[in-house]
């Protein structure tokens, strides 16, 4: 158990539908973090937040829309996907966005897209 | 962005036997690195964070090198277990620079019974 916690674990949805990802540490940290993982590619961030602000956007299209409403809490909102985003989405938060702090990881949301 | 590559892709080692692998990076502006393992079905959890040039930390039967020189740090795991089967990352957090966080592409290693 990191601490980091993920909902739903699995996800099916259509191209047409709206969907969320839900986050959420209860460690105190103020830095959180998407990642994707496809199919033999290596793990790509997507967006981080520090302080509840927005540090990254690593050029995701806007069909990923993350929201940060507090440091505790993460959400990835989801619309009008494509099948290739088919992908683990995982979260991940750390101490401090700047620094050595290592990341704690939550154990990701498996998102199929038909 | 930074390249961080990490070699070789996949490995496959005999139980009992050693192995190592190498993440590669800038050697410029280095600030700090992270190994991380990923076990199937379950979340990466980090292993060492390595700063210091010549660092070598140990945990168990795994232990990691850094050499910031000539931008490198090795890996390596000494008699294999089925439970080491995992993917090891590499990581450069941000530097307070330009330079984003950045994993590397990982090594996905198989033990072999």
């Amino acid at each position: 158990e990191t601490g980091v916690t993920q909902t739903p674990r699995h996800l099916v949805m259509g191209m047409t539908n709206k969907k969320s990802l839900k986050c959420e540490q209860h460690l105190g940290h103020n830095a959180m973090y998407w990642y994707k993982q496809s199919a033999k590619k290596p793990l790509e961030l997507m967006f981080v937040y520090s302080l509840e602000e927005r540090v990254e956007n690593n050029s995701v299209p806007s069909r990923f829309s993350p929201e940060c409403p507090n440091s505790s809490h993460l959400f990835l909102h989801l619309h009008t996907l494509q099948p290739e985003d088919s992908a683990l989405y995982l979260c991940a938060s750390s101490q401090d966005y700047w620094g050595q702090n290592i990341q704690y990881f939550g154990a990701g949301t498996r998102l199929s897209v038909l | 962005i930074l390249n961080v590559e990490q070699s070789p892709q996949s490995l496959h080692v005999q139980e009992g036997d050693s192995t190592n692998f190498t993440c590669s990076f800038p050697s410029s502006n280095f600030y700090a690195l992270h190994w991380y393992r990923w076990e199937t079905a379950k979340s990466p959890e980090a292993l060492f964070v390595m700063t210091l040039n010549g660092d070598e930390k140990k945990k168990g039967r795994i232990s990691a090198t850094l050499n910031t020189k000539e931008g490198y740090s090795y890996l390596y795991i000494k008699g294999s277990q089925p439970e080491d089967s995992a993917t090891y990352l590499c990581a450069l957090p941000p530097n307070f620079g330009n330079e984003k966080l950045t994993f590397g592409t990982g090594t996905r290693l198989t033990i072999i019974p």
